[in-house]
């Protein structure tokens, strides 16, 4: 089955420094891939769209200048945190949605295993 | 927003007990998704229903769907203690594929 490796999964990090969070399909394509943000029991926050070859597409209330995308590749896209403060402590997740799944007949998303960022 | 509402938020049930997790939702859709999580961990696919469809069964899942009250139903038929996770609802924009979902019901099976 589809396949979405994502690393690391878990990452410590001082205040102030920058974190870079990769999302890989490992057996198909994907122009469009998700990022969400969950914080302890809770349900996932849609962050961004990221699209392949063009700009992310963000959510209302998530700043794009501190949470940077980059899908230069139709099997990758990253998600750097800059400048992180404690508050951006939390569990990041990204999907991804087959090329091959047009329309409304594919099937679900595949989601990778998630990040599990600390600031300090 | 969220698209998704769950209920309960919380069940807690004795393993060969059936587990039934209800889901409503806002805005019309083409498909309704359930997706399982388990702690700390990413999300793993269990089911997709159309927005034609009524029921669907895949192994000990069953998922309805009722457009007319906006609500969807998950069961889980003899259930079995790995099956404690989260269970969450999801459903794509009509527009965007944008996946987004509900609070999650978090399963708890008792050996």
């Amino acid at each position: 089955g589809a396949v979405v490796s994502q690393h690391p999964s878990w990452v410590i990090c001082k205040s102030g420094t920058s974190v870079k969070i990769e999302c890989r399909s490992l057996d198909f394509q994907a122009t469009t891939m998700f990022w969400y943000r969950q914080f302890p029991k809770q349900s996932l926050m849609l962050m961004a769209t990221s699209n392949e070859g063009s700009k992310a597409t963000y959510e209302q209330g998530v700043e794009k200048d501190k949470f940077l995308i980059n899908h230069a590749s139709l099997t990758l896209s990253t998600l750097t945190v800059t400048s992180a403060h404690p508050e951006d402590s939390s569990f990041y997740i990204c999907s991804a949605r087959d090329n091959r799944d047009r329309g409304w007949n594919g099937g679900g998303y595949t989601f990778g295993s998630g990040t599990r960022l600390t600031v300090v | 927003s969220q698209q998704g509402e769950e209920d309960p938020q919380a069940l807690s049930i004795q393993e060969g007990e059936n587990a039934t997790m209800n889901c409503s939702y806002k805005t019309s859709i083409n498909n309704l998704q359930w997706y399982r999580q388990n702690s700390g961990r990413g999300l793993v696919h269990l089911i997709l229903i159309r927005s034609n469809e009524r029921e669907k069964h895949s192994g000990r899942l069953r998922v309805t769907l009722d457009t007319s009250k906006k609500s969807s139903s998950l069961l889980i038929t003899a259930s079995r203690a790995a099956d404690t996770a989260s269970y969450f609802c999801a459903s794509p924009g009509r527009s965007n594929y944008k996946l987004t979902f509900g609070k999650g019901t978090l399963l708890t099976v008792n050996p």
